[in-house]
């Protein structure tokens, strides 16, 4: 089936710490996105990717950074410069900009401090 | 003034009646607009989808369209309880970016 993986579905993170989250699709989507929410809020770009091995920031990418080095991966480290991580990360795909098709999500991430 | 506009709510409606969402924009030449259903702790998932002005029913939903006053709705008939969750209205502008508005929460009341 096709479909976009996300995981781990629960991460803990300690005060400093670097973490990855991983977002795998097979649906041979080319744009990939990143986005945050808290409690009650909408979602917020961090970051996305048209093609392979380019990326663009979004509206809140201080202290995230990102990865395209392949179509079907593209994964989110919440560095040490985020202070305030917690939050449900949301990874999307969908095909080319100019199409009218939607966004696909993944079943998201939930970041915790601990 | 924000892109996409949504009244967060929560709007409370009657199990069996019509709940009304709606969602205004701000670029005119937005192109694509979607409604997603979230419930809590999970991901967004598509309901509608609408393109041309007028309206787009499927099953108990019907999304309108109106690109001269720049407004989406949703209409859910017959509530049901299951209804309960929140809808995101999802623009895609003039530069194919795809806008997110930040959701209104609609409670289904038994």
């Amino acid at each position: 089936d096709g479909g976009i993986t996300q995981s781990p579905k629960y991460l803990f993170r300690k005060e400093g710490q670097n973490v990855t989250l991983s977002c795998e699709q097979n649906l041979n989507h080319d744009a990939m996105y990143w986005y945050r929410q808290d409690p009650g809020q909408g979602l917020r770009l961090i970051y996305y990717s048209q093609i392979v091995n380019d990326f663009q920031k979004g509206d809140i990418a201080e202290g995230y950074s990102v990865s395209r080095e392949k179509k079907e991966s593209f994964p989110l480290t919440v560095t040490s410069a985020q202070k305030n991580p917690t939050a449900f990360y949301l990874c999307a795909s969908r095909p080319p900009d100019k199409s009218n098709t939607e966004a696909f999500f993944g079943q998201g991430t939930r970041l915790t401090v601990v | 003034q924000k892109e996409v506009e949504q009244n967060s709510g929560p709007l409370s409606v009657p199990e069996g009646a019509i709940a009304s969402l709606n969602c205004t924009y701000s670029d005119r030449g937005s192109q694509s607009f979607f409604w997603y259903r979230q419930y809590s702790g999970k991901s967004p998932e598509l309901i509608m989808s609408i393109y041309s002005n007028g309206d787009k029913e499927d099953g108990r939903f019907t999304a309108q369209l109106n690109k001269a006053s720049q407004y989406v709705s949703l209409l859910i008939r017959d509530s049901q309880p299951s209804d309960s969750a929140t809808y995101l209205c999802a623009v895609k502008n003039s530069n194919y970016q795809l806008i997110w508005g930040a959701g209104t929460k609609l409670i289904i009341k038994p």
